[in-house]
């Protein structure tokens, strides 16, 4: 069982909005640690989508943004499209384990 | 272009040991801190194991505290994973991260990732 808490599945149809919950708790979000998120394409390593809560690093589209609140953080990817079928996971720092976490991942599937 | 490019993985008995490596390129390695995340088939990501820039600094999962060590090779841009005890449960693609904002830090997170190299314990 994952520190953080993501649901296992979202779906969207292409051009639509989907959110991807990460839920912590005080001991790492909502301590006011900072929230990352993954994207894992099938068969691929993970790679960085958004740093520092809601941050992008370069090359990734605006279509990909990330909140935080409270002891929650949300990714949310607007414009569905086939290509962003992949597992996204969020990861934080969490104090009582003097380490870094991360949510159980989500797939989505883009209908 | 930042590159890290895992090597080592394979098949181990239960109890055996293993080395990994990680060769990396593209970036001043000695001012980076690193990281070792892994993921068992079909699951989740788990940090396992992180670094600090100096090597000085070195942080663990509980569930690999007191049977893996990490270290670091500056001069030569490698980072190793020394894996013993080894338990099934260890079975995982393990992959090589470069981090950003030092070795288990509040802000820190994984920039850059290698392919991962995979580590079947079994009899």
């Amino acid at each position: 069982q994952s520190v953080l808490t993501q649901p296992p599945s979202v779906s969207g149809a292409p051009g639509q909005r989907v959110t991807i919950s990460c839920t912590g708790r005080s001991s790492n979000i909502g301590a006011g640690f900072d929230v990352h998120w993954y994207q894992q394409l099938p068969g691929t390593a993970p790679k960085l989508l958004i740093y520092g809560n809601n941050n992008r690093p370069s090359g990734v589209p605006d279509r990909f943004s990330g909140s935080k609140s409270g002891t929650s953080a949300s990714l949310a990817i607007t414009g569905l499209q086939a290509g962003d079928e992949a597992d996204y996971y969020c990861q934080s720092h969490d104090s009582s384990l003097s380490g870094w976490v991360f949510g159980g991942g989500t797939t989505l599937t883009v209908l | 272009e930042v590159q890290v490019l895992e090597s080592g993985g394979g098949l181990v008995q239960p109890g055996g040991s293993l080395r990994l490596s990680c060769a990396a390129s593209g970036f001043t390695f000695s001012n980076y801190a690193m990281s070792w995340v892994r993921q068992a088939p079909g699951k989740g990501l788990e940090w396992v194991s992180g670094i600090s820039d100096s090597g000085g600094s070195t942080h663990y999962a509980d569930s690999v505290k007191g049977r893996f060590t990490i270290s670091r090779d500056n001069s030569k841009k490698t980072l190793s994973l020394q894996m013993s005890s080894l338990r099934v449960d260890d079975t995982a693609v393990y992959y090589c991260a470069k981090v950003v904002f030092g070795v288990v830090t509040p802000r820190g997170y994984f920039d850059n990732w290698g392919q991962g190299t995979l580590v079947t314990v079994s009899s």
